[in-house]
């Protein structure tokens, strides 16, 4: 079946504007998570769903960053007035929370580049 | 909370040679899993190998296998054979059930295959 399809593939926008990273999660995952790759880093998380709710968004790192759900399947990150420590790789997962494997399915990740 | 440390930040092996990759973790919690993800260069992560803490018996996958020393925190991967398809980034990462079960990520190792 389809995989975790993230768009755009890549992004680059300039300083000071708005962006929306867009996740589709594998169709009946319940759990959805963001995560942010820095060069030469490993993945940090940033938030996760649980449903249509945002049950833990204590990895998002100011009040620029904001994510939604609202019918519990594609998730949006939003980022206000960004700025170049914003560049990075935005990775996506989803997850079966039934299942007792805990294995997260990972997308390609969109590349954000603030110029 | 977890932290995962990958000491090496670079790897090399002979194509058909045998090599491995260190990790240890820090947990307070007494139920996690721990995985071992790889990263190629079109940046989708795939899962190589899941060890659950609770078992004893070491984890295997064709020709990827772990040793899990518990008491050590320490979770070292080994690929067998390696191949040039095997290039790539590798993350180990650790998961505590309580919560959001988030993945927590090493640094990363950088495994180049030589052929």
């Amino acid at each position: 079946g389809a995989g975790v399809s993230q768009t755009p593939s890549n992004k680059v926008t300039e300083k000071g504007k708005y962006v929306e990273l867009r996740c589709d999660p594998i169709s009946g995952h319940t759990a959805l998570y963001w995560y942010r790759q820095s060069l030469g880093q490993g993945p940090e998380f940033l938030i996760y769903f649980q449903g249509t709710g945002a049950a833990d968004d204590s990895g998002l790192p100011n009040d620029r960053f904001f994510a939604v759900r609202p019918e519990g399947s594609v998730s949006t990150l939003k980022i206000q007035r960004t700025e170049r420590g914003d560049s990075a790789v935005y990775l996506c997962a989803s997850s079966l929370a039934q299942a007792k494997t805990y294995e997260q399915y990972f997308g390609p990740g969109t590349r954000l580049t603030v110029t | 909370a977890q932290t995962v440390t990958q000491s090496q930040p670079e790897m090399s092996v002979q194509e058909a040679e045998t090599v491995t990759l260190s990790c240890t973790y820090d947990t307070s919690e007494s139920d996690y899993y721990l995985f071992w993800y790889k990263q190629p260069p079109s940046r989708q992560m795939i899962l190589v190998i899941r060890q659950e803490a609770y078992k004893q018996q070491n984890a295997t996958e064709n020709r990827f296998s772990v040793n899990f020393q518990k008491a050590a925190k320490s979770f070292s991967l080994k690929i067998s054979d390696s191949q040039l398809g095997d290039a790539a980034m590798y993350f180990c990462a650790c998961l505590g059930l309580q919560g959001a079960q988030k993945l927590v990520f090493g640094q990363g190792t950088r495994l180049t295959i030589n052929p």
